[in-house]
């Protein structure tokens, strides 16, 4: 029943590696976003798709990939791991009608370790 | 360009006491408005929202927020806090379908609530 669902939850891996983030909504919004939560807890958009096309790409290093198979999941592949890149890393939907007026649904997040 | 400013990163109050969290905005066209929840170890979770019509609205949990257009503001409060409202608070502003949904987030308040 979980409306925004990420996987994994927890992600700890060595600098270097490439790993991947899942994240499926079942709420037939059309908007999913990827978010970037440090240390610090500030959050900052990294990406965005609309039904499969990219419409938000914040200046993100291009170790960064999203992913949108179809509308209702947005995966996030991580090249080259870095210590900086240790956070939790949120996956969100939103509707477009009405204008998006509705504000986001959630993932509970993944959060990625570096070592 | 759109931007918010919350104001003082942790707030204390006693059980029982009045929450009033700050919320200071800018926005280049007519805003929406948000303010998330976040318990520990989750994702955020919408409290509630200023799209446009009443301004004041009230939101989950016994939440309410007024927007004030001549103060940029959109301040949290609840007149009675409860140990359940311990959390991290965040505002966060969009310009709707002008700039593809995208929502701004304040850096975020904490709120520590003392039997």
């Amino acid at each position: 029943d979980t409306a925004v669902s990420q996987t994994p939850k927890y992600l700890v891996t060595q600098m270097g590696n490439d790993k991947s983030i899942k994240c499926e909504q079942n709420l037939g919004h059309d908007t999913m976003y990827w978010y970037k939560q440090d240390s610090k807890k500030f959050l900052k958009i990294m990406f965005s798709y609309n039904n499969k096309e990219l419409i938000i790409n914040e200046t993100v290093p291009n170790r960064f990939s999203p992913k949108s198979p179809d509308k209702a999941h947005l995966n996030l592949h991580i090249n080259s791991l870095e210590l900086g890149d240790s956070a939790v890393y949120f996956c969100a939907s939103s509707r477009i009608d009405p204008g998006f007026r509705d504000g986001y649904t959630f993932g509970s997040g993944t959060r990625l370790t570096v070592v | 360009a759109q931007s918010v400013t919350q104001l003082g990163s942790h707030v204390s109050v006693s059980e029982g006491a009045l929450v009033l969290l700050r919320c200071n905005y800018s926005s280049s066209v007519p805003p929406y408005l948000f303010w998330y929840v976040q318990y520990p170890n989750q994702g955020l979770q919408l409290l509630l929202k200023y799209t446009s019509a009443a301004t004041l609205v009230k939101g989950i949990n016994g939440f309410e927020a007024e927007f004030k257009k001549s103060e940029t503001s959109f301040h949290l409060t609840k007149p009675s806090a409860h140990m359940s409202d311990a959390a991290e608070y965040f505002c966060a502003v969009s310009a709707g379908s002008t700039n593809a949904g995208k929502s701004t987030f304040g850096d975020g308040t904490t709120l520590t609530v003392k039997p």
